[in-house]
């Protein structure tokens, strides 16, 4: 992929309601596209990844994605939030720059779990 | 899944002197590791990519002489920033791709954390 992009900065939902964290991609062929989860003060654990086989994938804690080609989507979805969903998630792909294998990350969204 | 260490955590230094942070694959070998930078409240800025036995490929307006990356072996990357001021005060993270066995994720270390007086 060329570019990700996460729509928004910040969500918020009710404890036990669905969640629902948006990633676009742009790219002229099909990529790979990866979520991880972020908590504070620690590194990045990836939640799952789409690597062109099955289009809806399915994840830890609960999380499963939909590759969307049509619409150059691979949103992050849940169907019941748990408190302790609540962290920064981040949409990346791949890419290869000047010969260079790199990740390209989207702007994060930041998750809040209201009890 | 795979293990990356990054060591320290945490690290408080006076201005001028320099940090050594450490990345290692504990369980894979890795082709590739990345140097991230995280500000508050963002998303991570890659520094460099490092492949071992090679030099490391520095991003734009990353300074080199600043942020030393070495590569040593297929397990081990270390970032030393050198006269460290208080700007340089931030997040660092680490990742590493596997050789094999993997189908181009990238493991994460669990960050260090910088703090330069």
């Amino acid at each position: 992929a060329q570019s990700v992009t996460q729509l928004d900065s910040h969500v918020s939902v009710s404890e036990g309601t669905p969640v629902l964290l948006r990633c676009n991609y742009s790219s002229s062929y099909s990529p790979s596209l990866f979520w991880y989860v972020q908590h504070p003060n620690k590194g990045l654990q990836l939640l799952l990844k789409y690597t062109s086989a099955a289009t809806l994938v399915k994840g830890i804690n609960g999380f499963e994605a939909e590759f969307k080609k049509s619409e150059t989507s691979f949103h992050l979805t849940k169907p019941s939030a748990h408190m302790s969903d609540a962290a920064e998630y981040f949409c990346a792909a791949p890419t290869t720059t000047s010969g260079t294998y790199k990740y390209i990350f989207g702007t994060g969204t930041r998750l809040k779990v209201l009890a | 899944g795979a293990v990356v260490s990054q060591h320290p955590s945490r690290v408080i230094c006076k201005s001028g002197t320099s940090v050594k942070i450490e990345c290692r694959s504990l369980d894979f070998q890795a082709t590739t590791m990345f140097w991230y930078r995280q500000f508050p409240k963002q998303s991570l800025m890659l520094m460099a990519t490092s492949n071992e036995g090679s030099k490391a490929t520095y991003e734009q307006g990353v300074e080199k002489d600043k942020f030393l990356i070495n590569h040593a072996s297929l397990t081990l990357s270390t970032l030393t920033v050198t006269s460290a001021h208080p700007e340089d005060s931030s997040f660092y993270i680490c990742s590493a791709r596997a050789q094999r066995g993997y189908t181009g994720e990238l493991f994460f270390g669990e960050g260090s954390r910088l703090t330069v007086l």
